[in-house]
């Protein structure tokens, strides 16, 4: 078992659709990350959760750490918002353990 | 305009070539990363620093070196490029430590060959 699994792997959604990605691990952790890539290679730091919620324009970040969980939701989505979304949490010796990513493709 | 800098964002070298990576900071952030991304197998840690003349090994440092002169500048060194060494490179920094969050550089692909 992976120490940081994501789901869905894949996932296909109409434009103005509500997304959610979940991550759940099995390590201890100071903080979690949510980052996206684009076809292309860029990667952006979208959220670092350690308890609770975030929210950034129509990005909403969850964590629950009790249940080793978290959430990324995205509200209206767009076709521009189709990417690569990877959540990593912090293992020991500060290691980022990065899950497999989800897929998002956002048709018009 | 504040980010991070790599250099060369594309390279094909020959096995056995050294080659050198270039990463540069402008946020004065005393953390910096190298990672590699192969296809499947999403980013695994290379070399870390926690702070200027300081540095660590991370998941798969085996065949490359680093170096932390200062705190703007983490260059990644392959000594004796293999074709196993064929990946995208990404270069990143933390504002808040080794548990901070990341500002990723554009990546460097390079094709040994």
């Amino acid at each position: 078992k992976n120490e940081v699994e994501q789901s869905p792997q894949n996932l296909t959604a109409q434009e103005g659709e509500f997304i959610t990605i979940n991550c759940s691990y099995s390590v201890g952790i100071s903080a979690l990350h949510w980052l996206q890539q684009h076809p292309g290679g860029g990667i952006v730091s979208l959220f670092m959760l350690s308890s609770g919620k975030k929210k950034h324009g129509r990005l909403i970040a969850t964590i629950n750490i009790q249940e080793k969980h978290s959430s990324l939701h995205i509200t209206a989505s767009h076709p521009r918002d189709s990417a690569v979304y990877i959540c990593a949490v912090f293992g020991s010796n500060y290691q980022l353990i990065w899950g497999a990513g989800t897929k998002l493709i956002i048709k018009p | 305009i504040a980010g991070i800098t790599q250099a060369p964002t594309s390279q094909i070298l020959a096995a056995g070539r050294r080659m050198t990576l270039r990463c540069t900071q402008d946020m004065r952030h005393n953390a910096m990363y190298w990672y590699r991304q192969d296809l499947g197998l999403g980013l695994r840690l290379i070399h870390y620093s926690n702070t200027a003349g300081t540095t660590g090994k991370g998941e798969v440092p085996d065949g490359y070196s680093v170096s932390r002169a200062n705190t703007d500048d983490f260059p990644l060194t392959l000594a004796s490029a293999v074709p196993s060494q064929t990946s995208v490179y990404f270069c990143a920094s933390s504002n808040t430590g080794l548990a901070g969050e990341l500002f990723f550089g554009e990546g460097s692909r390079l094709t040994v060959l």
